[in-house]
């Protein structure tokens, strides 16, 4: 049972561009979402988040946009470099009360060429 | 600020043995979460630690266990190794209870049962 999916396993884009990932979830008493980056042989590292009373949220280069009703998030990377390589992973929270697991996506690994 | 480590770094174990994992939270932070990475997944969440005591517990059977010290550190013990226990273990520290989503996670130990 998938309650986050990420349904695009890769993505490339050129240097410069805009980079669209994107999220579904399932479980509408989601509380809160986050973005993770990993790199290889490293810990996924926390990137941007999104509480559900918001559906924006902008960081630098980094927006995250929610839209509730058709329980979807996408993570907007504007312009790209080839420093955000990475694979990423989007994550969402049950309510405050469940003990802050996070239940992550399969994950999108982006390629971001020179 | 020193950050979430883990030791050890790779480890190789026969299938029914036993295993212990590492891991020390990063400066002020109190509750620890265990995930599991498969290969190509996303993490799982296992269990979260808070102040000693298990606060929350994943889709994991009871040979899956740890420990909290006062120190905050913690342990993943798994008894009875099976293949499909072949994973990247990673461990998230956070501040408080459920109350900061925010997981900052250590790069991990590689688990191979052969």
């Amino acid at each position: 049972d998938q309650q986050v999916k990420q349904n695009s396993p890769s993505l490339s884009v050129q240097e410069g561009r805009i980079s669209i990932l994107n999220c579904d979830y399932t479980n509408s008493m989601f509380d809160y979402f986050l973005w993770y980056k990993k790199y290889p042989a490293e810990g996924p590292t926390f990137l941007i988040s999104i509480s559900s009373i918001k559906d924006k949220n902008e960081d630098g280069r980094f927006t995250v946009f929610l839209n509730k009703s058709a329980k979807h998030l996408s993570l907007h990377i504007v312009p790209s470099q080839p420093g955000d390589s990475a694979v990423y992973f989007c994550a969402a929270s049950p309510e405050r009360n469940q003990g802050g697991k996070l239940i992550f996506g399969q994950g999108t690994e982006l390629s971001v060429k020179p | 600020e020193t950050g979430v480590t883990q030791s050890p770094t790779h480890l190789i174990k026969t299938r029914g043995q036993q295993v212990t994992l590492r891991c020390s939270s990063q400066s002020g932070h109190n509750t620890v979460s265990w995930y599991q990475q498969a290969l190509g997944q996303g993490p799982q969440f296992i269990f979260q630690y808070y102040r000693e005591e298990e606060n929350g517990r994943g889709n994991f059977p009871p040979r899956f266990s740890g420990l909290q010290f006062p120190n905050y550190s913690s342990e993943l013990n798994v008894n009875a190794l099976e293949l499909d226990d072949s994973a990247l273990y990673l461990c998230a520290s956070s501040l408080g209870q459920g109350y900061s989503y925010e997981q900052y996670f250590g790069p991990g130990t590689r688990l191979t049962v052969t």
